[in-house]
């Protein structure tokens, strides 16, 4: 089945600085979601991408969907405390008729004040 | 605020209990999700009802038992829990397919914390 694996596993960065990370599929994928869970707290959509090649922000976050259509990219810009949490990338399961969404594993982020 | 709440948000529960969690969507959403998230684990898809109508149960154990009686509510039913059964239950809804005939962005609720002593 669909699998999505995501790097680096965890970071640890000192505040200010800028934050890349990835996630990549072995097959295609039409949409990938980006997310961030907080400490507790249920997942929040914070990107959604449609089209290959498409670069999309919000605020100092910035996104993009692989040219290949198996991989995508989460960075944070001049990062602060509050970007701590669990990143996660998710896109949709091309295999099943119903709607069910499939998740990498996360990128845990901790932010050094 | 997503427009999904939850309740409670926390449970401490005996094995022998039975309680339900409680799922809320406010977003005119058709399908529903219900997912635990275990300590350093990925997210885990437990049921999914689209249009009130279960979907799949992903081989998940009789003890947990989905309900949806409508399009905005959802509640998971659980009795003789056990110890490893502890975890962040998550429930999530979306619109359905969307004109691209892709699934819609899921949204998620702020999960219920159980505890199962």
């Amino acid at each position: 089945g669909q699998q999505l694996n995501q790097s680096p596993q965890s970071m640890f960065i000192q505040e200010g600085e800028d934050v890349s990370m990835n996630c990549t599929s072995s097959s295609i994928f039409n949409t990938w979601l980006w997310y961030k869970q907080d400490p507790g707290e249920g997942p929040v959509l914070l990107i959604a991408l449609y089209k290959a090649g498409e670069l999309t922000s919000n605020g100092r976050l910035t996104a993009q969907f692989g040219i290949t259509r198996k991989d995508s990219f989460l960075n944070i810009s001049a990062s602060i405390p509050s970007d701590v949490g669990i990143y996660f990338c998710a896109g949709p399961d091309l295999e099943t008729s119903y709607d069910k969404v499939i998740f990498g594993p996360g990128t845990s982020l901790s932010v050094i004040p | 605020e997503t427009g999904v709440t939850q309740t409670p948000r926390h449970l401490v529960m005996g094995m022998t209990n039975k309680k339900s969690l409680k799922c809320e969507q406010h977003l005119g959403h058709n399908a529903m999700y219900w997912y635990k998230q275990s300590a350093k684990k990925p997210l885990e898809l437990m049921f999914v009802y689209s249009l009130e109508e279960r979907v799949e149960n992903n081989s998940v154990p009789s003890r947990f038992s989905p309900e949806c009686p409508n399009s905005s509510h959802l509640f998971l039913h659980l009795h003789t829990l056990q110890p490893e059964d502890s975890a962040l239950y998550l429930c999530a809804s979306s619109k359905g397919y969307s004109d691209r005939g892709l699934p819609y962005e899921q949204y998620f609720g702020p999960g219920t914390r159980l505890t199962v002593t």
